[in-house]
């Protein structure tokens, strides 16, 4: 089916573990985005990538590191987890109407 | 920056009742703006939008109209059902990059 895919749907890391967060989409967006959801917070953008090989900060981008060597392909890289880290994240693309995956679930213990 | 702000909930209804949450913006320029809706367990999904002054969208039963005057954006909804439950979210889109920032969400609960 045609869209957003995250993987893993649910992680449990240790404090200090890294981890990637996979999204892949195809619907050929040059526009692919990073959010977390916290309760009662919202979305915070994280990253944002406007094509391939263009990345770019959001609202929070500590602690995180992106890629996007492709149009389909913008993992998203955990270094050193922490428990702050622990959130829904969510993997969005297309300009302005965003099209997102089902999130992954993350808990740092 | 660009900003939304919601009301907070939870809101909690009965079946049939009327619905408004309201959603006011910051932004610099002419913003398009959305609703989106989150069912437990998945992400979000566009509920409808408008991208200019007083256009009015409208989905499932759910309308919001774009008032320029009073940057808001207020979504209603004339009869609520138990499967409207879920958490909503104003959004918006601005400036050349477009990029979606979102309020906080609102909870919706219906009883029956």
């Amino acid at each position: 089916n045609a869209g957003v895919t995250q993987t893993p749907k649910f992680r449990i890391l240790k404090i200090g573990q890294s981890m990637t967060l996979q999204c892949t989409q195809d619907m050929n967006h040059n526009y692919m985005y990073w959010y977390r959801q916290d309760p009662g917070m919202g979305l915070k953008l994280i990253y944002y990538s406007v094509g391939a090989g263009i990345t770019d900060k959001g609202e929070v981008p500590n602690g995180y590191n992106v890629s996007r060597s492709t149009t389909e392909d913008f993992p998203l890289r955990l270094e050193l987890a922490a428990p702050s880290q622990t959130s829904v994240y969510f993997c969005a693309s297309r300009q302005a109407v965003a099209f997102f995956g089902q999130g992954t679930r993350l808990t740092v213990v | 920056g660009d900003s939304v702000t919601q009301m907070e909930g939870p809101v909690t209804l009965s079946e049939e009742a009327f619905l408004t949450i309201n959603c006011t913006y910051t932004a610099t320029g002419y913003p398009s703006l959305f609703w989106y809706v989150q069912y437990p367990g998945e992400g979000l999904q566009l509920l409808l939008k408008a991208t200019k002054a007083d256009d009015k969208g409208s989905n499932k039963g759910f309308e919001a109209t774009y008032r320029k005057e009073t940057t808001s954006f207020h979504l209603e909804k004339g009869s609520v059902q138990v499967s409207d439950s879920a958490v909503y979210f104003c959004a918006l889109a601005s400036g050349g990059s477009y990029i979606p920032t979102f309020g906080r969400g609102t909870s919706l609960i219906v009883h029956p």
